[in-house]
């Protein structure tokens, strides 16, 4: 199976701490996403990092990607309670279709 | 704003009445795919249109069907729904493989 999985599968931290999510996929790839998604809620795109990439930034987040071992982290700096959420890891495949098959998730909650 | 939107937000339907869940959008992308999320689970790939073409996983039941008669609009149609269907359903669109999905905030179905 392509599914990414994730880990941890539950966070829990204080604001101001950082958090760091793993995701693991079986596959190659030539893209992998990373998602929010809050309760009940359709799902927001983070980030999208190419199989070329080594590391990406968009504001708090810092995403790596090393294929050799075929996984990715994301990590959210000074975190906050807003962050609370799921986070999910997608990949495409090398096949040539246009679809992402999503990770396990990591369920993060930030403590005021 | 351009966006992806999801109706109805909450849907009850009876063990074995068809219903139909619709999804529009404003954004004209090629891409929508229909993705279906059971509690605390990752998003699972039903199905996905590039324009007219459609794509359906190996894995996802018969019962479930699914239009895209314009650009706009995607259905999904659930012939028989069972209490396994119960599920939040998820649309989604994107311009191709190497853009982020945008999702609607999702329909709850609930099966009675």
């Amino acid at each position: 199976s392509q599914q990414g999985e994730e880990d941890p599968q539950a966070l829990s931290i204080q604001e101001g701490e950082n958090a760091t999510m793993n995701c693991s996929y079986k596959t190659s790839i030539n893209n992998l996403q990373w998602y929010r998604q809050n309760s009940g809620r359709g799902l927001v795109h983070l980030i999208l990092i190419r199989s070329n990439e080594r590391e990406k930034h968009s504001g708090r987040l810092r995403v790596t990607l090393d294929t050799s071992k075929k996984s990715s982290s994301l990590l959210i700096t000074a975190s906050r309670a807003a962050d609370t959420a799921s986070y999910f890891c997608a990949t495409d495949s090398t096949s040539g279709t246009y679809k992402y098959i999503f990770g396990t998730g990591t369920r993060l909650k930030v403590l005021a | 704003d351009a966006m992806v939107i999801q109706n109805p937000r909450y849907q009850v339907t009876q063990f074995g009445k068809p219903v139909t869940l619709s999804c529009s959008q404003t954004l004209n992308h090629n891409v929508m795919y229909w993705y279906q999320q059971k509690s605390s689970q990752a998003p699972k790939l039903l199905f996905h249109y590039y324009d007219k073409d459609f794509n359906n996983e190996a894995d996802t039941p018969d019962n479930f069907q699914s239009r895209r008669p314009n650009t706009s609009f995607c259905f999904l149609d659930i012939r028989s729904p069972g209490l396994g269907d119960a599920a939040m359903y998820l649309c989604a669109t994107s311009r191709g493989r190497v853009y982020g999905y945008t999702f609607g905030s999702g329909t709850r179905l609930t099966v009675v």
